[in-house]
């Protein structure tokens, strides 16, 4: 079985400030993690994905997220939030051919 | 090159009617998922199908909920009847044959008065 945990429902930064979007997960086999965004009206954005080459793994739009196997966890962040971050993220597992979704955080930039 | 088509994006159906969505893939994805999106909550497999065949039904509500993919490509989900309980985002995402990367469409807003 595996599972997914996003640790806050909501995160409020300044512009120019950093982010840090936290995720703990749950998996039973070597996992494939995902970050995925979420604008209003708009479709689920692959931001990027680890499958088990380098820890540290760069996305779209400035994030990137380091997985921890000994914390399980699969944290996003970004330098500088823009006021165009604004969304709601899942983190995302990916375990014999089908996906976990965590429950989602709203991510809010403040001016 | 166009992305995952989705229709309607909005619907509104009294309880105990019948509807359906459509779903257009990315052109050469063999791979099909339709997912419910409850409000609050990350999306939720229904249904996955590998070209024409339902792979994995496991989720889909059975009773009332059913979906077809005949020739391969597109393919219509459907409620009959709804209740109130199915109101949510649809969401349909394909792949190619065993690639990890899911592409999602915009999704279906369903709500049942």
């Amino acid at each position: 079985a595996q599972s997914v945990t996003q640790l806050d429902s909501h995160v409020s930064v300044s512009e120019g400030t950093p982010v840090l979007l936290r995720c703990n997960y749950s998996s039973s086999y070597s996992p494939s993690l995902f970050w995925y965004v979420q604008h209003p009206n708009k479709g689920l954005q692959l931001l990027l994905k680890y499958t088990s080459a380098a820890t540290l793994v760069k996305g779209i739009n400035g994030f990137e997220a380091e997985f921890k196997k000994s914390e399980t966890s699969f944290h996003l962040t970004k330098p500088s939030a823009h006021m165009s971050d604004a969304a709601e993220y899942f983190c995302v597992v990916r375990s014999a051919r089908q996906l976990t979704f965590g429950s989602g955080t709203q991510l809010t930039v403040l001016p | 090159e166009a992305g995952v088509v989705q229709s309607p994006r909005y619907k509104i159906i009294e309880k105990k009617q019948p509807v359906a969505f459509w779903c257009n893939p990315i052109s050469g994805h063999n791979t099909l998922y339709w997912y419910r999106q409850n409000l609050g909550q990350g999306p939720e497999l229904l249904i996955r199908y590998e070209n024409e065949e339902a792979v994995d039904d496991s989720q889909l509500p059975k009773d009332r909920f059913s979906a077809e993919r005949l020739k391969g490509v597109d393919s219509t989900l459907k409620i009959q009847p709804a209740e109130l309980g199915d109101s949510a985002v649809y969401l349909c995402a394909s792949s190619l044959a065993g690639a990890e990367t899911q592409y999602f469409g915009p999704g279906t807003r369903l709500l049942v008065l």
